[in-house]
């Protein structure tokens, strides 16, 4: 599957609207698009995942980029508890059985009261 | 929606002691589940694919006969640290996915070692 690259860390403000950014500029034209986040001390969770059009859903949006080398996962109003480490993975979808999902150092976003 | 249990969620025992750690799909089968071990302030790393009926794939690096995972439901996977040492302390965490979808992760196990 075909790297990705996040920033180090983010910081937001509560209430406030956050942009994740995420190069993945070997992307191929199957590889889906998947954001999980981490909270602290927990295992990872599924935030949202896409193709090629944006996606909604009641945890955020994904807009991915027309030639598909960038998406940014969006937090519509960040809260404390959105406070995570949030990576964007690329998922093969011809992979099947052989997906074998890989993490990078993900973005820790930071958010203040 | 598809949920992965993952039991202990933490573990303090003596060095030398094994420690097996479970992890299961609750309302799916999986015939392939991903064991990954975090350190503080790290990502996750890949220790070993665990594929149901058949021996598991370790990652470059990973000692097979210190990290025995087996696989012989569709339902259930476990990891046992053999003789486990304070090197061996860390987070461990699993996750399997019903068919193409996304996967689930376990809540993880912390695993401290004496």
């Amino acid at each position: 599957d075909a790297k990705t690259t996040q920033p180090n860390s983010m910081e937001s403000n509560e209430e406030e609207p956050v942009h994740l950014p995420c190069n993945h500029s070997t992307i191929s034209g199957t590889d889906y698009i998947h954001w999980y986040r981490q909270l602290p001390s927990q295992g990872p969770e599924y935030v949202i995942h896409g193709l090629t059009s944006n996606v909604n859903n009641r945890m955020a949006s994904l807009a991915i980029a027309e030639d598909r080398k960038s998406s940014t996962l969006i937090l519509h109003r960040a809260t404390l508890r959105d406070a995570a480490v949030y990576y964007c993975i690329l998922r093969d979808g011809r992979s099947g059985g052989s997906y074998i999902p890989t993490f990078g150092r993900g973005t820790s976003l930071i958010v203040h009261p | 929606g598809a949920v992965v249990s993952q039991h202990p969620s933490w573990v303090i025992c003596k060095s030398g002691t094994s420690v097996k750690i479970e992890c299961r799909s609750l309302d799916f089968q999986a015939t392939t589940m991903f064991w990954y071990r975090q350190f503080p302030k790290q990502s996750l790393m890949l220790m070993a694919t665990s594929n149901e009926g058949s021996k598991a794939t370790y990652e470059q690096g990973v000692e097979k006969d210190k990290f025995l995972i087996n696989h012989a439901s569709l339902t259930l996977s476990t990891l046992t640290v053999t003789s486990a040492h304070p090197e061996d302390s860390s987070f461990y965490i699993c996750s399997a996915a019903p068919g193409s979808q996304p996967q689930h992760f376990g809540d993880g196990t912390r695993l401290s070692i004496l």
